[in-house]
C-alpha cells in the first residue's frame, strides 16, 4: 500500500471491555512496532516484530496488552479488560529493516476508555 | 536507562526567524537520530535524520547536528513560514546487536510560528 494504515481511527471502550487495534504495514517492510502515544508526549515503545516474530515485547504495559503478527505482515494490538489509564493514541510504524531505519508512522488509533 | 531529553517544550518565533530545538540522549550506542514533525491529529512525519559517523546535515531550511561526545544533537530550522507549526520529536536508536534498532523518542517540542 501507499503507506501505513491503521483501524479503526477512533475507538471508544467501556472500562472492561476487551479490543483489538490493526495495522496494515507498508508492502515489504520487515519491522512493525507499536508505540503508545498519550496526550502532549511523545511516542512510547511497546513492541516490536520482524516478520512473524515478537523479537521485543518489553514496553507493554502489563499482561493485559498482547500483540500478534502470525503472517509477517498485517499486526493487531489487543488490550484486555481495558481501564481509563489506557487511554492514548496507538501508533503502528514499520521500517524495510536490515539497516534501513527509517520508520513511517500510521495515522493511529485514538482510544477512549470510558 | 534508555532516556531522550528535549527542550524547549514550547518555542514560539516570529516568521522568518530562526528555531533551534536541542536534544540528549543517554546510550552512547545510539547512531541513528531521526527529527519528526507531527501536525495536530495526524501522525508523525520524518523530516530529517543523521547517522553518528556525520556532523551536520542539511536539507533546504532543515538542519540537524550532532555532537557525539556530548551525546547532543540538535534541529535547526531557517527562515520559518507559518506552515513549520507543529510538535517536533527528536529520536534516538536502541540497537538490537542487530541490523534494526528501537526509536527512543524525546518529549516534544511545540513551535508556533507567529505570522
Amino acid at each position: 500500500g501507499a503507506g501505513v494504515s491503521q483501524s479503526p481511527r477512533y475507538k471508544v471502550a467501556k472500562r472492561g471491555q476487551d479490543v483489538a487495534l490493526r495495522c496494515d504495514p507498508i508492502s515489504g517492510h520487515v519491522s512493525l512496532f507499536w508505540y503508545q502515544q498519550a496526550l502532549g508526549q511523545g511516542p512510547e515503545f511497546l513492541t516490536y516484530f520482524q516478520n512473524e516474530a515478537q523479537l521485543d515485547k518489553s514496553g507493554l504495559p502489563s499482561d493485559r496488552f498482547f500483540a500478534e503478527r502470525p503472517e509477517g505482515s498485517v499486526s493487531t494490538l489487543k488490550i484486555q479488560r481495558t481501564q481509563q489509564e489506557d487511554s492514548a493514541v496507538y501508533l503502528c510504524a514499520s521500517s524495510l529493516g536490515w539497516g534501513d531505519e527509517k520508520l513511517f508512522f500510521g495515522s493511529g488509533t485514538q482510544l477512549s476508555v470510558l | 536507562g534508555e532516556n531522550v531529553e528535549q527542550h524547549p517544550s514550547t518555542l514560539s518565533v516570529q516568521e522568518g526567524d530562526s528555531a533551534v530545538i536541542k536534544c540528549t540522549y543517554s546510550d552512547s550506542a545510539s547512531n541513528y537520530f531521526p527529527w519528526y514533525k507531527q501536525e495536530l491529529g495526524k501522525r508523525p512525519q520524518l523530516i530529517i535524520d543523521i547517522r553518528s559517523n556525520v556532523g551536520e546535515k542539511k536539507d533546504q531550511r532543515i538542519a540537524v547536528t550532532l555532537n557525539k561526545t556530548a551525546k547532543h544533537f540538535s534541529l535547526h530550522i531557517t527562515e520559518t513560514q507559518p506552515e513549520d507549526s507543529a510538535v517536533y520529536f527528536c529520536a534516538a536508536s536502541i540497537g538490537y546487536g542487530g541490523a534494526t534498532n528501537k526509536l527512543i523518542f524525546g518529549t516534544g517540542t511545540l513551535l508556533a510560528v507567529q505570522p
